[in-house]
């Protein structure tokens, strides 16, 4: 069985850039996630997918992420414009309802 | 408010040791508990999952983590560590949206 692919695995940027990630989830998974991980910390989910639509975005910061997943199948996250502080790895998840989630292996985004 | 504490930011053990991982939460309800592990530049792989009966929980990887109510704790245990278990653990609550502990970074030395 495919994992979760990400692409790219590296990216850097400059500040004020933007930049956008991809998540291919596994294969008939409806829940999509994606995860904000800083050096040196746990996982934060920024925003949940069920399906295409959203269940939960409360710790995306809105002004300057967004994130979409039409047809419920492939997502892309971006960040316009970058700060230094998104400096990060960024881990896609998905899952079947009410399971584990599976984790993709990250794109790590470096803001200088 | 859900939240996972990982006292431990670092620990070393020797091949073939006995390794010992905690991890305390609050959640409000019963909750569903998680172990994860990540190599270097890797994603997250799940070792174990606690979501209700029995509360010793057996992993991947000869892992296992016992729930514990009275002291809110999911302490993950290895009666043999081998150099290849050296990676960075997460404990992790929640049902559909997970909080993550800080994580625990383990060493494994010859």
């Amino acid at each position: 069985e495919a994992g979760v692919a990400q692409s790219p695995r590296y990216k850097i940027i400059e500040k004020r850039q933007s930049v956008a990630f991809w998540c291919n989830p596994i294969s008939g998974h409806a829940t999509l996630y994606w995860y904000q991980q800083i050096l040196g910390q746990g996982p934060k989910l920024l925003i949940q997918f069920q399906n295409n639509g959203v269940v939960d975005d409360s710790q995306l910061p809105k002004d300057r992420f967004s994130a979409e997943r039409l047809k419920g199948v492939d997502s892309t996250l971006k960040i316009q414009p970058a700060k230094l502080e998104d400096s990060a790895v960024y881990l896609c998840a998905s899952s079947l309802a009410g399971s584990s989630a599976f984790f993709g292996q990250g794109t790590r985004l470096t803001v200088v | 408010a859900q939240s996972v504490t990982q006292p431990d930011i670092h620990i070393t053990v020797s091949e073939g040791a006995s390794l010992e991982l905690r991890c305390n939460y609050s959640y409000g309800a019963t909750p569903y508990l998680f172990w994860y592990v990540q190599s270097p530049g890797q994603g997250l792989q799940l070792l174990l999952k606690y979501f209700s009966g029995d509360t010793l929980v057996q992993g991947i990887k000869g892992f296992e983590a016992e729930f514990k109510r009275s002291q809110s704790s999911f302490n993950l245990r290895k009666p043999s560590v081998h150099w290849s278990d050296a990676a960075e653990y997460f404990c992790a609550v929640g049902d559909y949206k997970l909080s993550f502990g800080a994580g625990t970074t383990v060493t494994v030395r010859a």
